[in-house]
């Protein structure tokens, strides 16, 4: 079946740490989106890529950064200067007008 | 002012009653509308699309008035499996197509 993987499940970063998650699809859709939920909270825009090898900020990329190799994979990595990183990070691909999203199972990451 | 804006709720509902969350967007020039359903810690999943002319599917109806931008969901005959939270979600089309997500409406339905 076609879908997005998110990897891992749990992370827990230590301060001032480097950490990376991962996002895979096989639905060969060529947007995908990052994703992060605050409790009590919607989710808000990190990072965005239309096609391989382009991504653009969103409305808080401060702190993260990305990279779209391949169009499979669109990594997000969570840097030292995210000063409250702890949440719930989503990957997301674009289905089309008439679907949306379809979302990753999700990456809960906490600073310890 | 957010793009997005829905009750938080809770709406504490028992078995078999209908239920009507509202959702409002501020822009004009949004295009696509949805609700999601969100299960407590895991990812949205679609729900349905929400289409001018209104649509239904089972026991959901979603209604959209552009004139006043708001969307709703109806939900009749509650199930415990309902007991989710609802996530507006609007989509403006500017160079990309970006989603707005409303905080979400948190439903739970009791026995």
């Amino acid at each position: 079946d076609g879908g997005i993987t998110q990897s891992p499940k749990y992370l827990f970063r230590k301060e001032g740490q480097n950490v990376t998650l991962s996002c895979e699809q096989n639905l060969n859709h060529d947007a995908m989106y990052w994703y992060r939920q605050d409790p009590g909270q919607g989710l808000r825009l990190i990072y965005y890529s239309q096609i391989v090898n382009d991504f653009q900020k969103g409305d808080i990329a401060e702190g993260y950064s990305v990279s779209r190799e391949k169009k499979e994979s669109f990594p997000l990595t969570v840097t030292s200067a995210q000063k409250n990183p702890t949440a719930f990070y989503l990957c997301a691909s674009y289905r089309g007008p008439r679907y949306g999203y379809t979302f990753g199972s999700g990456t809960r990451l906490t600073v310890v | 002012r957010k793009e997005v804006e829905q009750d938080p709720g809770p709406f504490n509902v028992p078995e078999g009653a209908t239920v009507a969350f509202n959702c409002t967007y501020s822009n004009s020039a949004s295009q696509s509308f949805f609700w999601y359903r969100q299960d407590c810690r895991k990812e949205p999943k679609l729900l349905m699309s929400v289409y001018s002319s209104g649509n239904e599917d089972g026991r959901f109806t979603a209604q959209l008035n552009r004139a006043s931008q708001y969307i709703s969901l109806l939900i009749r005959d509650s199930k415990l499996s309902d007991s989710a939270t609802y996530l507006c979600v609007v989509n403006i089309r500017d160079n990309f197509n970006k989603f707005y997500f409303g905080s979400g409406t948190k439903l739970n339905v009791k026995p």
